[in-house]
């Protein structure tokens, strides 16, 4: 079974500053780690994944996150928050054969001046 | 590349009718595509997965009679949502993957408003 807590509903940071959304996994087997991103009335971008190999894993818009096996994290961070960078986040875990992807609750993040 | 698209994007329909959803990967074969359901400011939860040629396998709770799926082609598959109710109301994604352990891309949903 997998599971995923995303502590924080609800993230506000100011524009410039580091954005940090957390995501704690639990998994019976090694897990595929991912952050999707949506914005309002549309479906899910892929921001990164982690899957094997280097822990931190660089994505896009300057998105990162590392994969700490020892804490069962996988946070997200970008270093300086811009007003588009305003959203839905999502970390989701799969393995154990297949896919099939388990989503945490998400984080609302807004970018305030 | 990996693109996903879904029709219709917004649907309104009576209590009662039928409504399909149709979910085409555009650039690449989809061995495995997925339905999930999203509720107003929560997260997705799956519905239902569905392999190329097979039947769908259903989540626990899916009602299968009422959530058809069918997944013909390696490009389409489609949702139909038979018999609506106003508690059916929901945004319904999409995704797709080449199968296996592949990541899954998503598409942009459907808002389905049952009145």
């Amino acid at each position: 079974a997998q599971s995923v807590t995303q502590l924080g509903s609800h993230v506000s940071v100011s524009e410039g500053a580091l954005v940090l959304l957390r995501c704690n996994y639990s998994s019976s087997v090694p897990p595929y780690l991912f952050w999707y991103v949506q914005y309002p009335n549309q479906g899910l971008q892929l921001l990164l994944k982690y899957t094997t190999g280097a822990t931190l894993v660089k994505g896009i818009n300057g998105f990162e996150a590392e994969f700490k096996k020892s804490e069962t994290s996988f946070h997200l961070t970008k270093p300086s928050a811009h007003m588009s960078d305003a959203a839905e986040y999502f970390c989701a875990v799969s393995g154990g054969g297949g896919n099939k992807l388990t989503f945490g609750t998400g984080t609302q993040l807004k970018v305030e001046l | 590349g990996a693109v996903v698209s879904q029709h219709p994007s917004r649907v309104i329909c009576k209590s009662g009718t039928s409504v399909k959803i149709e979910c085409r990967s555009l650039d690449f074969q989809a061995t495995t595509m997925f339905w999930y359901r999203q509720f107003p400011k929560q997260s997705l939860m799956l519905m239902a997965t569905s392999n190329e040629g097979s039947k769908a396998t259903y989540e626990q709770g899916v009602e299968k009679d009422k959530f058809l799926i069918n997944h013909a082609s390696l490009t389409l598959s489609t949702l139909t949502v038979t018999s609506a109710h106003p508690e059916d109301s929901s945004f319904y994604i999409c995704s797709a993957s080449r199968g296996g352990i592949d990541t899954q891309y998503f598409g942009p949903g459907t808002r389905l408003t049952v009145l």
